[in-house]
């Protein structure tokens, strides 16, 4: 069965640094996400990707944040400069169509 | 109002009960509906979609209720392997995103 695949699954970093998480989506899917999930909390979005464009974003989404695709098969999020409360999993997910989404194992990353 | 709602829980059952999960949703214009589990620490998983006439898999049933925005899960004979978070998801559709929207989650623990 097709998977997404995210790494790394364990990211620790230092408050400040910049950190990127890498995704590998379906190869077929056109939609791209990445959602998050704060220890204890609900799993919230963070950003949609169609046709090389963000389609939306919510207000976590700050110029903090950015998507990029650079080689039509990794899904990249990268934040600037990480704060204690970006401490989250973070899943991406991507989908064919409305529906039929996967999402991927996620990344933990640890801001200290 | 928060968007997705449900059930605080946690519930706790014994293996072979029967078990009901209640969700409300704010906004009406909502098109698409889910029950996703979630084990600990892992990704959302899809365990069904729900559709207006009420659908079933196996020991699972879902039902929607438009007119007052209400959607459930009815479990029967719950299984140790049942224990999970229960995620009630819902979608709004617009144009090229299929932003999903999470409520905060019920935890199940079935017990032998």
């Amino acid at each position: 069965e097709p998977e997404v695949t995210q790494t790394p699954s364990h990211q620790v970093t230092q408050m400040g640094q910049e950190v990127i998480l890498r995704c590998v989506p379906i190869s077929n899917h056109l939609y791209f996400y990445w959602y998050r999930q704060i220890l204890g909390q609900k799993v919230e979005f963070l950003v949609s990707f169609y046709n090389n464009e963000i389609s939306e974003k919510s207000e976590i989404f700050d110029d903090q944040f950015s998507v990029e695709r650079p080689d039509g098969s990794n899904f990249t999020l990268k934040i600037r400069s990480t704060k204690l409360e970006d401490s989250a999993m973070y899943f991406c997910a991507s989908s064919p169509g409305p529906g039929g989404y996967t999402f991927g194992s996620g990344t933990r990353l640890t801001v200290v | 109002r928060k968007e997705v709602e449900q059930d605080p829980g946690p519930f706790n059952v014994p293996e072979g009960a029967t078990v009901a999960f209640n969700c409300t949703y704010s906004n009406s214009a909502s098109q698409s509906f889910f029950w996703y589990r979630q084990d600990c620490r892992k990704e959302p998983k899809l365990l069904m979609s729900v559709y207006s006439s009420g659908n079933e898999d196996g020991r699972f049933t879902a039902q929607l209720n438009r007119a007052s925005q209400y959607i459930s899960l009815l479990i029967r004979d719950s299984k140790l392997s049942d224990s999970a978070t229960y995620l009630c998801v819902v979608s709004l559709t617009a144009g090229s995103n299929y932003k999903l929207t999470f409520g905060k989650g019920t935890l199940l623990t079935v017990n032998p």
